[in-house]
């Protein structure tokens, strides 16, 4: 099993529309979850922090389930702009490890 | 936060040739990581460079084809080793501290011809 498991994609949704995204991790010691944003031909750069309570910012919104080790991000009311590849990361800290899912790509429709 | 300057942004070299990277942070950081991105994959994590130990390769590359130095907490380097086309790919440094977020490099744009 992958250590970081990310729905394949690609998405292609329309403006406006509501997208979530699934994301799975194996190693229970993983202790921090982050959705990362790359755009094309351009280094990875954090969309948002994921915590145990959830967490919201503006459309955006992520979720934490450690017992069944499952990440989640939900964007609402989307836009051309959010076309982008989105990767799952987990940092494994006792490990030293960073670890990216393979991403998946969203293509906002006009 | 921590900025990142990456170089060389691109190059074409030859095959058989050898091209180092360099990665310079703004504030000293513990953990500094050097990834692959093969076009239209995701980040594929080659080594962790800790400053003061030697740096952890994951399975499939070796210290011979990726040597790396971390001569100090804001600066590491990546040499990519007699080159082959099949290293064609984009090379990305990232740090991160503890357990947060991981910070990236502008990436290096790496073509062999």
């Amino acid at each position: 099993r992958k250590e970081v498991e990310q729905d394949p994609g690609p998405f292609n949704v329309p403006e406006g529309a509501t997208v979530a995204f699934n994301c799975t991790y194996s190693n229970s010691a993983s202790q921090s979850f982050f959705w990362y944003r790359q755009d094309c031909r351009k280094e990875p750069k954090l969309l948002m922090s994921v915590y145990s309570s959830g967490n919201e910012d503006g459309r955006f919104t992520a979720q934490l389930n450690r017992a069944s080790q499952y990440i989640s991000l939900l964007i609402r009311d989307s836009k051309l702009s959010d076309s982008a590849t989105y990767l799952c990361v987990v940092n494994i800290f006792r490990d030293d490890k960073i670890i990216f899912g393979k991403g998946t790509r969203l293509h906002i429709l006009p | 936060s921590a900025v990142i300057s990456q170089k060389p942004s691109r190059d074409i070299c030859q095959r058989g040739t050898s091209l180092t990277i360099q990665c310079q942070v703004d504030s000293q950081v513990t953990m500094m990581f050097w990834y692959r991105q093969q076009p239209g994959q995701s980040l594929t994590l080659i080594a962790t460079a800790n400053q003061g130990s030697e740096a952890t390769y994951e399975s499939g590359f070796v210290i011979d084809k990726f040597p790396i130095s971390r001569p100090n907490l804001t600066f590491s380097t990546l040499t990519v080793s007699n080159m082959s086309p099949e290293d064609s790919s984009i090379y990305l440094c990232s740090v991160s501290e503890g357990a947060t977020e991981a910070f990236f490099g502008q990436g290096t744009r790496l073509t062999v011809v």
